[in-house]
C-alpha cells in the first residue's frame, strides 16, 4: 500500500500569512496514463470533509484562490497565500493513483495563533 | 445542488449488523461510480468500498472483505452498505461520496456507527 506522510501535523498561523502543508507518498503517483491523482481536502469542525484540490493543481469549484497545489512524483504541497479564520480546519491529501487502494495522510490541524 | 444523505447508523453489539443508506440528488446518480469512507479518531480518514455506476464492479479495502457489502439502486437514487459481523474498530462515521478522477467531489454529512457493548 501507498503510505501518505502529512507534515506538519500542526500547523499555527497568523491571518493573512501565508501557511503551506507537505505531502509525501512512499512511491511515485505518476500513473500509467499519464496522470497524478493526488487531492487535497479541508475539513472545517463539525463538517464533512470537501475536496479543494484534485490533480495535484486542478481546484475544485468555488474554492478560493487563496489555494493552491503543487509537487510531482512523490511530493507535494498545499499552500493557503493569507489565511483567513475560516480556514481553521484539518487538511488531508490523498492519493488515487493506485486504483482501488485510496490512501489518505494523517491529516494536519491548521489553527491561528 | 447535489445532496447526498447519509442514514441508518447507530449502536450495535460487536458481531452484529447494520444497513446504512445513501440517498442521492441534484445529479445524475447512474452516472457516477459511489464510494463509502470512513472517519474514526483513531484511524483517521479511510476509504471502504467503491461501486461502479451499474453496479457491475465493486472494490473493497481488505479490512472489510468478506463482512460489508456495498450495492445500490439507481432507481431510488441510492447507495447501501451491508455491514456484518462488526467489530469495535468499525467505529466510525460513515460517509458517502461520489467517485470521479479518482478523488471524491461530493460528500454527504455522514452517519455514525458505534460497535460497543
Amino acid at each position: 500500500d501507498i503510505v501518505m506522510t502529512q507534515s506538519p501535523l500542526s500547523l499555527p498561523v497568523t491571518l493573512g500569512q501565508p501557511a503551506s502543508i507537505s505531502c509525501r507518498s512512499s512511491q511515485s503517483l505518476v500513473h500509467s496514463d499519464g496522470n497524478t491523482y493526488l487531492s487535497w481536502f479541508q475539513q472545517r469542525p463539525g463538517q464533512s470533509p470537501r475536496r479543494l484540490i484534485y490533480r495535484v493543481s486542478k481546484r475544485d469549484s468555488g474554492v478560493p484562490d487563496r489555494f493552491s497545489g503543487s509537487g510531482s512524483g512523490t511530493d507535494f504541497t498545499l499552500q493557503i497565500s493569507r489565511v483567513e479564520a475560516e480556514d481553521i480546519g484539518l487538511y488531508y491529501c490523498m492519493q488515487g493513483t493506485r486504483w482501488p487502494m485510496f490512501t489518505f495522510g494523517q491529516g494536519t490541524k491548521l489553527e491561528i495563533k | 445542488e447535489v445532496q447526498l444523505v447519509e442514514s441508518g447508523g447507530g449502536l450495535v453489539q460487536p458481531g452484529g449488523s447494520l444497513r446504512l443508506s445513501c440517498t442521492a440528488s441534484g445529479f445524475t446518480f447512474s452516472s457516477y461510480w459511489m464510494s463509502w469512507v470512513r472517519q474514526s479518531p483513531g484511524r483517521g480518514l479511510e476509504w471502504v468500498a467503491n461501486i461502479k455506476h451499474d453496479g457491475s464492479e465493486k472494490n473493497y479495502v481488505d479490512f472489510v472483505k468478506g463482512r460489508f457489502t456495498i450495492s445500490r439502486d439507481n432507481a431510488k437514487n441510492s447507495l447501501y452498505l451491508q455491514m456484518n459481523s462488526l467489530r469495535a474498530e468499525d467505529t466510525a462515521v460513515y460517509y458517502c461520496a461520489t467517485l470521479a478522477s479518482s478523488s471524491w467531489g461530493n460528500w454527504g454529512q455522514g452517519t455514525l456507527v458505534t460497535v460497543s457493548s
